[in-house]
Order: C-alpha cells, then sequence, then structure tokens
C-alpha cells in the first residue's frame, strides 16, 4: 500500500523558514516524480513543486522561485520542501503527492494528509 | 484569477448527469493532459480522471472526462449523495512552465 506521510509543518514568523518532509512507503520510491500541493484555508488547490524521480529536474510556481526548494533523499525514501524567507500568504496545508511517472510533473493519484504550515507573527 | 477556468458551483439532482467545465488556451489544455481532482471536506484530494479521459482504479465509471480544443469537461452520470466535492482541473502550462490548477467547482447533490 502507498503511503505518504508529511512531517514539520508549524507557526512560523514571516521571514523565517522551515523544512517539511514526506516519508515515502510502499512503492520503489526513485522510480516516481513527486510533487507539493498547497491550499490556503478556504481557497483552492496550489501547485507548488515537483522533482523527478532521480532528482535532476526540479518546478516551481512562480511565486516560491528563490526562496522554496524541492529535493529527494532516494536511500531514506523521503522528500523535502525547504522553505525560506515565508510571508503570510504562504499559509497552507502543505500536501506531498506521487507523480504517475518518473518525470510527471502533476499529482497522481496518492496524496499524504498534509501538514499545516502558518505564517504569523 | 486562475489559467483554468471553472464555474464556481454546479448542482443536480440524485441520478442526474452533470458535467463541469474547465477552460484553458492552446499552452495549456490545448496540449497537454488534464487531470481532475475530487475533496471531499477536510480530506486530501482524490484523482478521478487522469490524462484527459482515462480512469485510476477504484473509481467508478460514472466519473467521465472529455477534452476538445481548448476546454475539457468532467462528467459525473448517476448523482450520488456522496459526490458532493469541491473538483480541480489541472495541467501543465507551456507558456508559464508550471502545473496550473482550475478554480475549483463546488458540487452540491440536492
Amino acid at each position: 500500500e502507498v503511503q505518504l506521510l508529511e512531517s514539520g509543518g508549524g507557526l512560523v514568523q514571516p521571514g523565517g523558514s522551515l523544512r517539511l518532509s514526506c516519508a515515502a512507503s510502499g512503492f520503489t520510491f526513485s522510480t516516481y516524480a513527486m510533487t507539493w500541493v498547497r491550499q490556503a484555508p478556504g481557497k483552492g488547490l496550489e501547485w507548488v513543486s515537483a522533482i523527478t524521480g532521480n532528482g535532476d529536474r526540479t518546478y516551481y510556481v512562480d511565486s516560491v522561485k528563490g526562496r522554496f526548494t524541492i529535493s529527494r533523499d532516494n536511500s531514506k525514501n523521503t522528500l523535502f520542501l525547504q522553505m525560506n524567507s515565508l510571508r503570510a500568504d504562504d499559509t497552507a496545508i502543505y500536501y506531498c503527492a506521487r507523480g504517475e511517472t518518473i518525470t510527471a510533473r502533476l499529482p497522481g493519484a496518492h496524496w499524504g494528509q498534509g501538514t499545516l504550515v502558518t505564517v504569523s507573527s | 484569477q486562475s489559467v483554468l477556468t471553472q464555474p464556481p458551483s454546479a448542482s443536480g439532482t440524485p441520478g442526474q448527469r452533470v458535467t463541469i467545465s474547465c477552460s484553458g488556451s492552446s499552452s495549456n489544455i490545448g496540449s497537454n493532459y488534464i487531470y481532475w481532482f475530487q475533496q471531499l471536506p477536510g480530506t486530501a484530494p482524490k484523482l478521478v480522471i487522469y490524462r484527459n479521459d482515462q480512469r485510476p482504479s477504484g473509481v467508478p465509471d460514472r466519473f467521465s472526462g472529455s477534452k476538445s480544443g481548448t476546454s475539457a469537461s468532467l462528467a459525473i452520470s448517476g448523482l450520488r449523495s456522496d459526490d458532493e466535492a469541491d473538483y480541480y482541473c489541472a495541467g501543465w502550462d507551456d507558456s508559464l512552465t508550471q502545473v496550473v490548477f482550475g478554480g475549483g467547482t463546488k458540487l452540491t447533490v440536492l
């Protein structure tokens, strides 16, 4: 059974940093791209970032370019999102989701339960 | 303002067929696959259609997807009360070089 478990969310002040993790199990992690999608309170879904299975290509939504970094450790079956210079409008539930192929940029059928990031002073 | 445009709401009665539209442009829907996600309140999104018209295993055949030009649609037939949810279309945009989501459509089963 595919399982994705996010962690690392919490309350952070504007300008601060957080590192989200997503522990994967139930599939061969390195053979699938991974994505991050967020949802601000009461708002719709927003794609944040994606990374290919071997980590050689990364993609970001414009609003996080230069502030967020997606990475993965295939030896530990873990996906990361390093978030720096956080702003109030980064407040959201952050979901990790598996892509359907090794180069997919869209999320697929498998999602985590999400972790809440709140940026506030 | 979302790159992919969806109606904010849709409704139908049990047993009815409803359609949710997703309008885009040549750089997204016109040249790439469209995916559809269902999100029940308080839960993570669930993939219901991928690659325009493919159903993941476990998704009933009451759900179907189609695409024509720069528009896509999700149809739900035999509407049930547990279909009441938010539905989102999504796809890659070649010009923006990022994934774009529609604003979402809240489906109400009357």
